[in-house]
């Protein structure tokens, strides 16, 4: 049972829209601490993909976005494209744990 | 450029331990923390433990803690991942990653395969 939870999985067509939700509590997002989110490419390493809840590192597509609010952020993508097909994680901070660095169960995305 | 490269991959059986080095290059290696996160075949991401090589902090999951030693060596910018009493379950991909508190993950080692298996 992972800290954060995202929905296993969501799908959408060439060109839709998708988002992912990720939803936290009081003691890590809704404390104020930042939400990035990840892109994991089938057989790579996990890759920031949106960092301090919505900036993207130089080389991420602006069809790529994110957004928090209380205690859950969001990823959107827009204009989807096939190698946008993945598993995306969100990880924030949480100052209730040993270990304080949480991810979200991830969600696989499916473009149809 | 930042970098973590992370020693090749492993079998072992059941019962033996493992030692993962993850070495960090173009960058302080003291001033940020080195994360060991494990992903079993088709799973997500799962926490291991984390480590400050500046200071030695080091923090354990739950889920490993009593079978997993994290260690670093500031002279080789190098952090290690020792896991011991393996099992078949144990059978993963093992990630080091860099953070500092706030901060994303960024970068992340290539990744280790371990296989363990009678």
């Amino acid at each position: 049972q992972s800290v954060l939870t995202q929905p296993p999985s969501v799908s959408g067509a060439p060109g839709q829209r998708v988002t992912i939700s990720c939803t936290g509590n009081s003691s890590n997002i809704g404390a104020g601490y930042d939400v990035h989110w990840y892109q994991q490419l089938p057989g790579t390493a996990p890759k920031v993909l949106i960092y301090g809840n919505n900036n993207r590192p130089s080389g991420v597509p602006d069809r790529f976005s994110g957004s928090k609010s209380d205690t859950s952020a969001s990823l959107a993508i827009i204009g989807l494209q096939a190698e946008d097909e993945a598993d995306y994680y969100c990880q924030s901070y949480d100052s209730s744990l040993s270990v304080p660095w949480v991810f979200g169960g991830g969600t696989k995305l499916t473009v149809l | 450029e930042v970098q973590l490269v992370q020693s090749g991959a492993q079998v072992k059986k059941p019962g033996e331990s493992l030692k993962i080095s993850c070495k960090g290059s173009g960058y302080s290696f003291s001033s940020y923390w080195i994360g060991w996160v494990r992903q079993m075949p088709g799973k997500g991401l799962e926490w291991m433990g984390i480590i400050y090589p500046g200071d030695s902090d080091t923090r354990y999951s739950p889920s490993f803690q009593g079978r997993v030693t994290i260690s670093a060596d500031t002279s080789m910018s190098t952090a290690y991942l020792q896991l011991s009493r393996l099992k078949a379950s144990d059978t993963a991909m093992y990630y080091c990653a860099r953070s500092k508190e706030d901060e994303p993950f960024d970068p992340w080692g290539q990744g280790t395969q371990v296989t363990v298996s009678s």
